[in-house]
């Protein structure tokens, strides 16, 4: 969607070391939200946030941190890479808490060998 | 991403004919539902959406159908062209959840053969 970047695009790491993606919006949405996707599972929480410096977590969490200092802004951070965690992320942001659609970047792919 | 589609289910229709894409959600007590769509290496693309007080939605060249008694969620798509190749998922909004409430289904892969 127009509005969502998501950096790096893609992503090749060695196991242990520490990733951050980034997501930044421009649409001046209240949430954000962090998702993994991988085959035979669908989308999967992570960590939301509703708002600056408001943020909790998702289905899937661990191993995973969020920061949010802007409302622009969404940092998710792997701290210690695993190859259990090489997948495709995806960014989403939405206006409101419920019944809103969720809008998507186009998603950083990470390889984690 | 590019292996998005693997392992769903695939819905092979002729270039033209009209598609219809089926989703049985889980929660009775969702009360608002919207169709996606994914193409290879993208994010999921908004389609369209309804709320729980309505049974039909049209959207351009697309129609959602909602059965609550039954729980299923349809996607129709009209004259169906080569761009609506794609992975098409259905997502639930539970009256009861917080600011994470959407649960999406794992999708369907709708090829459109020429």
């Amino acid at each position: 969607d127009a509005g969502i970047t998501q950096s790096p695009r893609h992503k090749v790491t060695e196991t242990g070391t520490p990733v951050t993606l980034r997501c930044h919006q421009t649409e001046n949405h209240r949430y954000m939200y962090w998702y993994r996707q991988d085959p035979g599972h669908g989308l999967r929480l992570i960590h939301y946030s509703y708002g600056v410096k408001d943020t909790d977590k998702g289905e899937v969490s661990d191993g995973y941190s969020v920061s949010r200092s802007k409302t622009e802004d969404f940092l998710l951070t792997l701290e210690s890479a695993t190859s259990s965690q090489t997948s495709v992320y995806f960014c989403a942001t939405a206006g409101g808490a419920r019944n809103q659609p969720q809008h998507f970047g186009d998603g950083t792919r990470l390889s984690i060998l | 991403g590019e292996n998005v589609g693997l392992h769903l289910p695939t819905l092979s229709v002729q270039e033209g004919d009209n598609s219809i894409i089926n989703c049985a959600y889980s929660n009775s007590a969702s009360d608002y539902f919207i169709w996606y769509k994914q193409e290879s290496g993208k994010g999921p693309q908004f389609i369209i959406d309804i709320r729980s007080n309505m049974d039909k939605r049209q959207g351009q060249r697309v129609t959602v159908l909602l059965n609550k008694t039954v729980k299923h969620l349809s996607l129709q798509i009209a004259a169906t062209q080569p761009g609506d190749s794609a992975v098409y998922f259905c997502a639930e909004d539970f009256s009861g959840g917080g600011a994470d409430g959407l649960t999406f289904g794992k999708g369907t892969h709708l090829i459109i053969q020429p």
